[in-house]
């Protein structure tokens, strides 16, 4: 696709649900990033993938929060047990190369907003 | 890992003044050097980056950028701000690993 798409754009859950966002990154794009962002926090490190693999994932908060990717495209991030700390815009993000491998420019969905009640 | 500072975290200015938003980052290898902007209710856009060459970098809608290597730093600028400026600006830095970001500047342009 043109952009890096996020679903669903909105989401509200029970405290104790699990969910699940999606990230379509850009075609071709080989490194994929999740980071969260909470109000007055700025933008928080989750993982980071290469191909399928992810060779950084020490952002994530709890083993609650795990993520795959599939077929170097796809990817999705899921909550367990959510907790109302986990509110906040879920962004993905996707780039050619990833780091270490030359210069190159990280481009940003529009996020998921995830609200806990 | 390398992390990255942003000053003043809130910023409220008039039309037409110049605005200069600092950054900070520690991280001892060849970095990649970015700002993005976040308008209110809009996803993060990327406003301009530095790879390498030439240290003042220029962006979209009049913003540049200056990487001072001896100071660790990649401040931005704007000579005469609009009310559209209002924004939130975000430094970010890549290493060899994650590309990360300092907590933001909110930017309040008053017409």
């Amino acid at each position: 696709g043109a952009g890096v798409s996020q679903s669903p754009s909105n989401k509200v859950t029970e405290k104790g649900k699990d969910v699940e966002l999606r990230c379509d990154p850009i075609s071709g794009h080989t490194a994929l990033y999740w980071y969260r962002q909470s109000l007055g926090q700025g933008l928080e490190f989750l993982i980071y993938f290469q191909g399928n693999s992810a060779p950084d994932k020490s952002g994530l908060p709890s083993d609650r929060f795990s993520a795959e990717r599939t077929g170097g495209s796809v990817s999705t991030l899921t909550i367990q047990r959510t907790q109302q700390e986990d509110s906040a815009v879920y962004l993905c993000a996707s780039s050619l190369r990833g780091p270490g491998q030359g210069a190159d420019t990280i481009y940003f969905g529009e996020g998921s907003w995830l609200t806990v009640v | 890992a390398q992390s990255v500072s942003q000053h003043n975290h809130h910023v409220i200015l008039s039309e037409a003044a110049s605005l200069e938003l600092g950054c900070n980052y520690s991280y001892g290898g060849t970095v990649n050097l970015f700002w993005y902007v976040q308008y209110p209710g809009q996803h993060l856009q990327l406003l301009l980056k530095y790879f390498s060459g030439d240290p003042l970098v220029k962006g979209i809608k009049g913003f540049e950028a200056e990487f001072i290597k001896s100071k660790f730093s990649f401040n931005l600028r704007k000579p005469s701000v609009q009310w559209s400026d209002t924004a939130e600006y975000f430094c970010a830095v890549r290493g060899n690993n994650r590309l990360a970001f300092g907590k933001g500047n909110q930017v309040v342009v008053i017409p």
